[in-house]
């Protein structure tokens, strides 16, 4: 089993629908969870940290389901500059009490007018 | 955005030469790394610094070395470079350990022809 797996997509989604991307990882272990944004040609940026009980940041909510190691992403009201790769990223227990961030390859959204 | 700059930004250089790229950081971070990212594979970590002087390989290192002889500088130098080794190169650094947030430079597109 890869240790972070997403759906790389393409996912091809009008303006102002809402898209959701879903993330799962290997070790139960791991502590910190992710996600990046990476434009075309461009280096990954943070997007927002994921917490236990969820988080929101404006159209922006990320989950987190432990049990089932599991992450998601949803986006409501699509805009055209949300087109863009969108990495997930886990802290993953590496062994010897040491974690190593890990990154998935990247789910492509194309935002079409 | 985090004080990370690579150079060159973009290099084409021939089979068998000598290559260095350098990433500069001004947050006094004590980690640092280098990755590349190829279509398919995603982001995959090349080596690492956890401190002036202390460098480990990451999980594709073979062709590369890496020195760090100033918190803010870490090179990374394909010793002959080869056409397996074309790819965009990103270096991050982080406050933390390996498992912490990590943030990017801009990235060095390389071509090795």
């Amino acid at each position: 089993r890869k240790e972070v797996e997403q759906d790389p997509g393409p996912f091809n989604v009008p303006e102002g629908a809402t898209v959701a991307f879903n993330c799962t990882y290997s070790n139960s272990a791991s502590q910190s969870f992710f996600w990046y944004r990476q434009d075309c040609r461009k280096e990954p940026k943070l997007l927002m940290s994921v917490y236990s009980s969820g988080n929101e940041d404006g159209r922006f909510t990320a989950q987190l389901n432990r049990a089932s190691q599991y992450i998601s992403l949803l986006i409501r009201d699509s805009k055209l500059s949300d087109s863009a790769t969108y990495l997930c990223v886990v802290n993953l227990y590496s062994g010897a009490g040491s974690y190593q961030l890990t990154f998935g390859k990247g789910t492509k959204l194309s935002v079409i007018p | 955005d985090a004080g990370i700059t690579q150079s060159p930004r973009h290099k084409v250089t021939e089979t068998g030469t000598p290559v260095t790229l350098r990433c500069h950081q001004t947050e006094n971070h004590r980690y640092m790394y280098w990755y590349r990212q190829d279509p398919g594979h995603g982001l995959r970590l090349i080596h690492y610094s956890y401190g002036v002087k202390d460098t480990d390989k990451g999980e594709v290192s073979d062709g590369y070395s890496v020195s760090r002889s100033k918190t803010e500088d870490f090179l990374l130098t394909l010793e002959s470079a080869t056409s397996s080794q074309t790819s965009v190169y990103f270096c991050a650094i982080s406050h933390g350990g390996q498992g912490a947030l990590q943030y990017f430079g801009p990235g060095t597109r390389l071509t090795v022809t």
